[in-house]
C-alpha cells in the first residue's frame, strides 16, 4: 500500500469546516482513498473513502486531485465531538487487503 | 453495518501470565484482523485471521506469543503469551463489511502488564 503524509495535528474553530490534507503521491491506480477516524478511547470510525471522483456522505467530503497524489477530508462544520486524531490511508480495495495507518492529525476542535 | 464485540474492555495482568482476548462480529465475515496500539502511537497489524487456516502474521509478530483462534465465520480469540510490561496496549479486533468497503473496529481492550 502506497505511504500517505499527513501534519501531525491542527486545531480549528466550532462551526468552521476543518480541511484535512493527505499527500499520497506514490498511490496505484488501484488503490483507493480512505479515511477513518480515532475519537479518543474509541476503536476507529470509517468517515468516507473514494477513488478519483470526490465523494460527500453525511459526514464529511472528500477532494482528490486530479492527479490523484492528493486529497482533502473537509468537515464542513465542525463540532467539539469531532476532536480526533483522522487517518488517511490508501487501499487496493479488495478482501483480505488490509488497512495500514499511518501517524494521523490529531484535530482539536476549539469553542 | 458490523457490530463488533470485544472482551473484556480492559484487564490488568501480572508479567509472565496470558491473556486470551475475544471478538464477536454480529454477522458472517471472511477475514478478522487484529491490531496493536501502543500508548501515545498509530495503530500496527499483528495478524490476519482467516476461517479455517492459520493466520497470518506481520513483520515482528510470531504465533508463539499472539497465537489467534478462528473457530469461524464470526468470532476470533487473540491470546497475549507470557506478559510482559511492554506488552501493555491497546488491542483491537477488525472486519471488513460484505462488500469490503468500510472496515469496523471494536472497542478495544486496554491491556496493562504490571
Amino acid at each position: 500500500d502506497a505511504k500517505t503524509t499527513q501534519p501531525p495535528s491542527m486545531d480549528c474553530a466550532e462551526g468552521r469546516a476543518a480541511n484535512l490534507p493527505c499527500n499520497h503521491s506514490t498511490i496505484s491506480g488501484n488503490e483507493y482513498v480512505y479515511w477513518y477516524r480515532q475519537i479518543h478511547s474509541q476503536g476507529p470510525q470509517y468517515i468516507i473513502h473514494g477513488l478519483k471522483n470526490n465523494e460527500t456522505n453525511e459526514m464529511a467530503s472528500l477532494i482528490i486531485t486530479e492527479d490523484r497524489k492528493s486529497s482533502t477530508l473537509i468537515l464542513p462544520h465542525a463540532t467539539l465531538r469531532d476532536t480526533a486524531v483522522y487517518y488517511c490511508i490508501v487501499r487496493i480495495k479488495a478482501a483480505g487487503n488490509k488497512l495500514t495507518f499511518g501517524g494521523g492529525t490529531r484535530v482539536l476542535v476549539k469553542p | 453495518s458490523a457490530v463488533i464485540s470485544q472482551k473484556p474492555s480492559r484487564d490488568i495482568c501480572q508479567r509472565g501470565t496470558s491473556l486470551t482476548i475475544q471478538c464477536q462480529v454480529d454477522s458472517q465475515v471472511t477475514m478478522m484482523f487484529w491490531y496493536r496500539q501502543q500508548p501515545g502511537q498509530s495503530l500496527t497489524l499483528i495478524a490476519t485471521a482467516n476461517q479455517g487456516s492459520e493466520a497470518t502474521y506481520e513483520s515482528g509478530f510470531v504465533i508463539d506469543k499472539f497465537p489467534i483462534s478462528r473457530p469461524n465465520l464470526t468470532f476470533s480469540t487473540l491470546t497475549v503469551s507470557n506478559m510482559s510490561p511492554e506488552d501493555s496496549s491497546i488491542y483491537l479486533c477488525s472486519a471488513w463489511d460484505g462488500w469490503n468497503t468500510e472496515a469496523f473496529f471494536g472497542q478495544g481492550t486496554r491491556l496493562t502488564v504490571v
